[in-house]
C-alpha cells in the first residue's frame, strides 16, 4: 500500500530537548516537504527537499532542520523546541510538482 | 509570490443543503494546477482532487463539483445534498512551478464545514 508514515503521532516535549520526528515513504517519490499547520494559517512549508542531499528552507525554516539521506525518509529535527512549535506536522511526497500530493497521518507536537 | 485565499472561516449547513466552498488564487504561472484536501476530524488530509489549468470544465464526482474560473482565478467547490459525515476543514492549495519545481504547496487557510443532522 502506498503510504507516508510519520513517528510519533503524538509528542509533548519540553523547551530545549532535541527531538527528531520521522517521515518514510514507500512510493519512490523525488520530492518530499514539511509542513505544519496551525489555526487560521492553514499549511505552511517548512522545508523541502527534491532529491538524495538537496534540501532548501520553505516559507517558516527557524527553529528546524532536516536531512535526506535516503531518498524514502526525510527526518524533521528540532535541536531545541520552543513553546511556539507547538503545532500539528505533516510530511509529504509527490512525484513531481503538479501530481498529487501524498501526506503522513500527522504528528501533534506540544512543546511546554 | 503565489497565493491561496479561502475567505469564509466557517460554514455552517444542515443536511441536505447543498454548500459552495471559495477559492481564489494567485500565480503568475501560465500553466498551473490546483487542488482540494479534506481533513476529517481524524486529523488527515485526504486527496480530493487536481484541476489543470488547462482545462476549465466543471468536474462532478457524486456530489462533488468544482467549477474552475480562470478569468476571476477561483476554484470553488460545492457539495450537493450535504451529510454530517462532510464535516471537515476543506483546503485549497496551489502547487509551486516557478523556475524549478520544488513540489511545494501553497495552501489556503482552510474552511471548516460543519453540516447539521
Amino acid at each position: 500500500e502506498a503510504q507516508v508514515t510519520q513517528n510519533p503521532r503524538y509528542l509533548i516535549t519540553v523547551t530545549g530537548k532535541k527531538l527528531t520526528v520521522t517521515c518514510s515513504q514507500n512510493m519512490n517519490h523525488e520530492y518530499m516537504s514539511w509542513y505544519r499547520q496551525d489555526p487560521g494559517l492553514g499549511l505552511r512549508q517548512i522545508y523541502y527537499s527534491m532529491n538524495v542531499e538537496v534540501t532548501d528552507k520553505g516559507d517558516v525554516p527557524e527553529g528546524y532542520k532536516v536531512s535526506r539521506k535516503e531518498k524514502r525518509n526525510f527526518p524533521l529535527i528540532l535541536e531545541s523546541p520552543s513553546p511556539n512549535q507547538t503545532s500539528l506536522y505533516f510530511c509529504a511526497s509527490s512525484s513531481y510538482s503538479g501530481s498529487e500530493a501524498f501526506f503522513g497521518q500527522g504528528t501533534r507536537l506540544t512543546v511546554v | 509570490a503565489q497565493k491561496v485565499t479561502q475567505a469564509q472561516t466557517e460554514i455552517s449547513v444542515v443536511e441536505k443543503e447543498d454548500v459552495t466552498l471559495d477559492c481564489v488564487y494567485e500565480t503568475r504561472d501560465t500553466t498551473y494546477y490546483l487542488f482540494w484536501y479534506k481533513q476529517p476530524p481524524s486529523g488527515e488530509l485526504v486527496f480530493l482532487i487536481r484541476r489543470n489549468s488547462f482545462d476549465e470544465q466543471n468536474e462532478i464526482s457524486g456530489r462533488y463539483s468544482w467549477n474552475f474560473q480562470k478569468s476571476t482565478s477561483s476554484f470553488n467547490f460545492t457539495i450537493t445534498a450535504s451529510q454530517v459525515v462532510d464535516s471537515a476543514v476543506y483546503f485549497c492549495a496551489l502547487p509551486y512551478a516557478g523556475g524549478t519545481s520544488y513540489g511545494k504547496l501553497t495552501f489556503g487557510q482552510g474552511t471548516i464545514l460543519t453540516v447539521h443532522p
